[in-house]
């Protein structure tokens, strides 16, 4: 089937310790975003790349940064985790068309900072 | 700026119908999106509407009136696995989601 999947499911890291979260898809889509959600808040976009071009969000913090080496994977890398950055990070792809742009999710990224 | 309002929460008894409603303001609209998020996993998608009007998918419905900005999703015969949140989104001219917070949605038997 195809679909978004996001590796690892759970992640723990350490204040300041560096962590890459994964995203790939099957789907063949075009357009990758990364979403940041806290409990009962709305996701909040962080970047997208639609094909190889990189979209960053104006509030999104440095030490949030991305890379999609090819169509179907895209990296999430915190460089220095906060206790802030404590949430659930989304990956959803879309094929940008004129008619819709429905967006596929990932079963996201459970991140623990200790 | 860019805002989408929906009702935080709301509780409904199992079997009946409800209605959740979402008011968005966006520069440029391209569609409104409904997600259904069950607590700790990611949105599955429900339902988009582009042109006025009301949307029937099974127990779901999903209605739109561009001119006032309002959109609601019905959901009919309630069923206990649909104690959820559901996120109202907006595609604004650049095709990004605007996301509202979400309604949480308990049910009751």
């Amino acid at each position: 089937d195809a679909m978004v999947i996001q590796n690892p499911r759970y992640q723990v890291t350490q204040f300041g310790k560096p962590v890459t979260l994964s995203c790939s898809q099957t789907l063949n889509h075009n357009v990758m975003y990364w979403y940041q959600q806290k409990s009962s808040q709305a996701p909040k976009l962080l970047f997208h790349y639609y094909d190889k071009d990189f979209n960053n969000e104006a509030d999104t913090p440095d030490n949030f940064q991305s890379r999609r080496p090819n169509t179907s994977f895209c990296f999430l890398d915190i460089r220095s985790p906060g206790l802030g950055d404590a949430a659930m990070y989304l990956c959803a792809t879309s094929h940008r068309t004129s008619d819709s742009d429905e967006q596929f999710f990932g079963p996201g990224t459970r991140l623990t900072v200790l | 700026g860019q805002n989408i309002d929906q009702p935080t929460e709301m509780t409904a008894t199992e079997g009946a119908i409800v209605q959740i409603n979402c008011t968005y303001q966006t520069s440029g609209f391209n569609g409104l999106f409904w997600y259904q998020q069950h607590a700790g996993e990611a949105p599955t998608f429900l339902s988009y509407n582009v042109l006025d009007g009301l949307e029937e998918k099974g127990r779901f419905s999903s209605f739109l009136s561009r001119s006032k900005g309002y959109s609601y999703l019905l959901l009919k015969e309630l069923q206990m696995k649909d104690s959820a949140s559901y996120l109202c989104a907006a595609l604004d001219s650049n095709y990004q989601l605007i996301w509202g917070a979400g309604t949480k949605l308990i049910i009751k038997p």
